[in-house]
């Protein structure tokens, strides 16, 4: 019964690289949230996917940053051309009812750090 | 604008002793509660949620207590091990919509000495 998966669990990249976070969900959820924390900080919403469609993005910054969540596979956090202050721990978390139950689970994290 | 408050970075307490985690928040729309736990380099883990309609929910030695009236909340863990070392986040969620994203604290770090 495999929890919430994430790859890479680290990952460096210089400045104007991109950076591609991954996402497998529980067996049986459909609905993915990513979260990112920053140093000393709790963890900020920052998208909520369906299948196909992405229900909220109001915690996205506006530029560099997208989320997709295909029909098949994971769902991506693609960031574009990483500056430092994208440095931080970005998790996943997955529920099985979207709104009828609030309780999510997480994923391990994936680690970023620019250089 | 912080609405989910966490003010005690740090607890330090002896092992068979019990815990208590605070958490203040400031919008009286939200209306479910979750406690998390995280240990350093893992995710958060689910421990323990609160509806607004209910004042206590009770798992095992975890208890949340939820003030209203006050917007405050509060976790117990008795008596409390040293595997419950970790960082607590309270969180939130607030209707209306379907998102059901969450509003976390900044943490608790707690230390349970044995």
């Amino acid at each position: 019964n495999a929890g919430v998966m994430q790859n890479p669990r680290h990952l460096v990249r210089r400045r104007g690289q991109e950076a591609r976070l991954r996402c497998s969900p529980m067996k049986g959820h459909s609905h993915v949230y990513w979260y990112r924390q920053l140093p000393e900080e709790g963890l900020k919403f920052m998208v909520y996917l369906q299948k196909e469609n992405i229900i909220d993005e109001s915690g996205m910054p506006k530029e560099r940053f997208s989320a997709e969540f295909p029909k098949e596979g994971p769902s991506i956090l693609r960031i574009q051309q990483v500056v430092r202050g994208d440095s931080a721990a970005y998790f996943c978390a997955s529920s099985p009812k979207g709104t009828a139950l609030p309780e999510q689970y997480f994923g391990p994290g994936t680690r970023l750090t620019v250089t | 604008d912080q609405q989910v408050k966490q003010n005690s970075p740090s607890l330090s307490v002896q092992e068979g002793r019990i815990s208590i985690l605070n958490c203040d928040y400031t919008n009286s729309m939200f209306d479910y509660f979750l406690w998390y736990k995280k240990y350093p380099a893992e995710g958060p883990t689910f421990l323990i949620s609160i509806s607004s309609i209910k004042d206590k929910n009770e798992d095992g030695r975890f208890t949340v207590f939820l003030n209203k009236s006050a917007k405050h909340l509060s976790l117990h863990i008795v008596p409390s091990q040293p595997g419950d070392s970790a960082v607590y986040f309270c969180a939130a969620v607030k209707p209306p919509g379907a998102t059901n994203k969450l509003i976390f604290g900044t943490g608790t770090l707690l230390a349970v000495q044995p």
